[in-house]
């Protein structure tokens, strides 16, 4: 079910190191996947995107897995800065319900 | 810049007053979506319009409300303020449906605060 009332779950990584975020969907029909980033006091912003046709995407710095089997997406960031610092939530076409996020904070 | 502008960026109010968020979706971008925020948690995602016309429905309490109007804006109201909706309120938008494929946008929030 969803998580939705549970503080975030965060993930601290070491500057200059590669951060990895996960993200779980529940529906196996969802054939469209994002990744958003959400800085303090902003709205969330479009980071990356995949379809089900692909098992990785690729971007700038960031790199996006899919594995259909176990409905499991992850956000891979290379060499992290300090400007990563955010909340990241991915999110499936067919729910409108965004994942529980993520925190990922960065120590100097 | 989303191209997404909400108002107010801020409000204060007390609890049992009522109030009104205002959405202004990208240019051209035809579906609405209102999420609530509340501190340190998730998206909680409130209500969908495509169109006018309500498209899919969250956890909105019944003392919400929200329409979208001929010229594609949208208001959320919320009535009978209580403590616990003190959140950051989110509007998005995108062209077509997000059941479909494509981002949403989002504004920068509107901050309310129930005292």
């Amino acid at each position: 079910g969803e998580s939705v009332g549970l503080h975030l779950p965060t993930l601290s990584v070491q500057e200059g190191d590669n951060s990895i975020i996960n993200c779980a969907y529940s529906n196996s029909a969802s054939d469209y996947f994002i990744w958003y980033k959400q800085e303090s006091g902003k709205g969330p912003q479009f980071i990356i995107d995949i379809r089900s046709n692909m098992d990785k995407r690729q971007g700038q710095r960031v790199t996006v897995l899919l594995n259909k089997t176990v409905k499991h997406l992850s956000l891979q960031i290379a060499a992290t800065q300090p400007g990563d610092s955010a909340v990241y939530f991915c999110a499936e076409n067919l729910k409108l319900v965004f994942g529980q996020g993520t925190r990922l904070t960065i120590n100097p | 810049d989303s191209g997404v502008t909400q108002t107010p960026k801020h409000l204060i109010t007390a609890t049992g007053q009522r109030v009104t968020l205002r959405c202004s979706p990208r240019s051209g971008d035809l579906s609405v979506y209102w999420y609530q925020q509340s501190l340190d948690q998730g998206l909680q995602f409130l209500i969908q319009y495509y169109n006018g016309e309500e498209r899919a429905k969250g956890n909105i309490l019944e003392r919400f409300s929200a329409q979208q109007f001929p010229d594609l804006h949208s208001e959320l109201n919320l009535s009978s303020l209580e403590l616990g909706d003190s959140a950051l309120y989110f509007c998005a938008s995108s062209p077509a449906p997000f059941q479909g494929s494509g981002e949403l946008f989002f504004g920068e929030g509107s901050r309310l605060t129930v005292l």
